[in-house]
């Protein structure tokens, strides 16, 4: 069974509109996070979230937000695209100890592309 | 800011060569990670060496850690064509994860046959 997946796998989509990726984990994983991938494979972290706290990094734009309807999704949407969203996006997965260090589980990326 | 900056860029060895890569960081870390990332694909760990630790195998895998010098290498001994792909190094600042990874920028290994 596929640990960590996302939906859908190739977005394109013209420039101005509103779009949504979703992802769902089933390791039963208290954290999630999205990370964009550039063309250049420089892989950010964008958000981290768990049920108790939405962490932002502050350089992404607020057009992006993302929606956890129960603690096994994250989608992320996306408010009037723009050329420069064209990448991969991945959603991941942990769970979160202080005390412990943990891996993340990445889903399989969505390449949007942006026209 | 990036965090990590993976070296060699790039690397081409031959099958059943070493591969060696070094990853270097900015601020103190609670663990460093490696993932590797096959073309079209997500990234897979590989192995999470913590601040306290110096040296860690996993398989045909070895990772050292040296927190003085704010870098780690990732040795792959014995390597074989499955192991062509990106190799990326990330840092756990806040423990546990909370606040997500830093990634470098990778290491692309290309294992000849």
């Amino acid at each position: 069974d596929t640990a960590v997946s996302q939906t859908p796998k190739y977005l394109v989509t013209q420039m101005g509109n509103d779009k949504s990726i979703k992802c769902e984990q089933n390791l039963g994983h208290d954290t999630m996070y999205w990370y964009k991938q550039d063309s250049k494979k420089f892989l950010k972290i964008m958000f981290s979230y768990n049920n108790k706290e939405l962490i932002i990094n502050e350089t992404v734009p607020n057009r992006f937000s993302p929606k956890s309807p129960d603690k096994a999704h994250l989608n992320l949407h996306i408010n009037s695209l723009e050329l420069g969203d064209s990448a991969v996006y991945f959603c991941a997965s942990s769970q979160v100890h202080r005390d412990f260090y943990n891996e993340q589980f990445f889903g399989p990326g969505t390449r949007l592309t942006v026209l | 800011s990036q965090q990590g900056e993976e070296d060699p860029q790039a690397l081409s060895i031959q099958e059943g060569e070493n591969a060696t890569m070094n990853c270097s960081y900015k601020t103190s870390i609670n663990n460093l990670q490696w993932y590797r990332q096959n073309s079209g694909r997500g990234l897979v760990h590989l192995i999470l060496i913590r601040s306290n630790e110096r040296e860690k195998h996993s398989g045909r895998l070895r990772v050292t850690l040296d927190t003085s010098k704010k870098s780690s290498s990732l040795l792959i001994t014995a390597s074989r064509a499955a192991d062509t792909a990106s190799y990326f190094c990330a840092t756990d600042l806040s423990g546990g994860g909370a606040d997500g990874l830093t990634f470098g920028k990778g290491t692309h290994l290309i294992i000849q046959p």
